[in-house]
């Protein structure tokens, strides 16, 4: 069975960091570009970020840039999002999404597998 | 810019049909989309990836009662014989350059 399972997320400080952590399995992880995506309380989706295959192209939401940073580690079948200087916007199911290419191609691509999300709240 | 554009809301009766529209933005009607589906408390599911000429490919276990459909800049999502586990958000996504992915606001559709 193909899933996508989330970790890391819970209460945080603003200011803090948190790591969130996406096992992969049941698909070849390393065939496939990997994002990170998240979900306001009552709001829609956002794509916070993208890494290919090989981690040769990575991409951020202005939203997260400079704070946040994509990795993956092909030999666990593991993505992660390392969250620094987290702010009180940034609280939101974080959901984990496989894409249907190795590298992100502008204009025609999409995310097909999607993991249950891990909840991060950015709270005093 | 990048910009996919959705209805807030749309509604239909059980058993009906309803067509949810994405509309690109200006220099972007070439662009595939992906619609995916998210049911209350659930989160998304893949429908199908929907390109410019209309062809679509589906993801497993998707019912034949959705279909895509393209018109010009404008992605449409057919729902068929509507029933009441169909009451879902219902979201548009696509990749644009400088590496950015994209998604349309939703669209929250009410089966009456």
């Amino acid at each position: 069975e193909v899933q996508l399972v989330e970790s890391g997320g819970g209460l945080v400080q603003p200011g803090r960091s948190l790591r969130l952590s996406c096992a992969a399995s049941g698909f070849t992880f390393d065939d496939y570009a990997m994002h990170w995506v998240r979900q306001a309380p009552g709001k829609g989706l956002e794509w916070v970020s993208g890494i290919s295959w090989n981690s040769g192209s990575i991409g951020y939401a202005d939203s997260v840039k400079g704070r946040f940073t994509i990795s993956r580690d092909n030999a666990k079948n593991s993505l992660y999002l390392q969250m620094n200087s987290l702010r009180a916007e940034d609280t939101a199911l974080y959901y984990c999404a496989k894409d249907i290419v190795s590298t992100m191609i502008v204009g025609d691509d999409a995310f097909d597998i999607w993991g249950q999300g891990t909840m991060v709240t950015v709270s005093s | 810019q990048l910009v996919l554009t959705q209805s807030p809301s749309a509604s239909a009766s059980l058993g009906a049909s309803v067509k949810l529209t994405c509309t690109l933005s200006s220099g972007h009607s070439s662009y595939a989309i992906a619609w995916h589906q998210q049911q209350p408390e659930k989160g998304p599911r893949y429908l199908m990836k929907l390109n410019s000429d209309g062809s679509h490919s589906k993801g497993d276990g998707i019912p034949d009662r959705f279909s895509g459909s393209s018109s010009g800049a404008e992605r449409y999502l057919t729902i068929s014989s509507l029933q009441s586990e169909d009451e879902a958000d219902y979201y548009c996504q696509t990749w644009g350059t400088g590496i950015q992915g994209v998604f349309g606001g939703g669209t929250k559709l009410t089966v009456l």
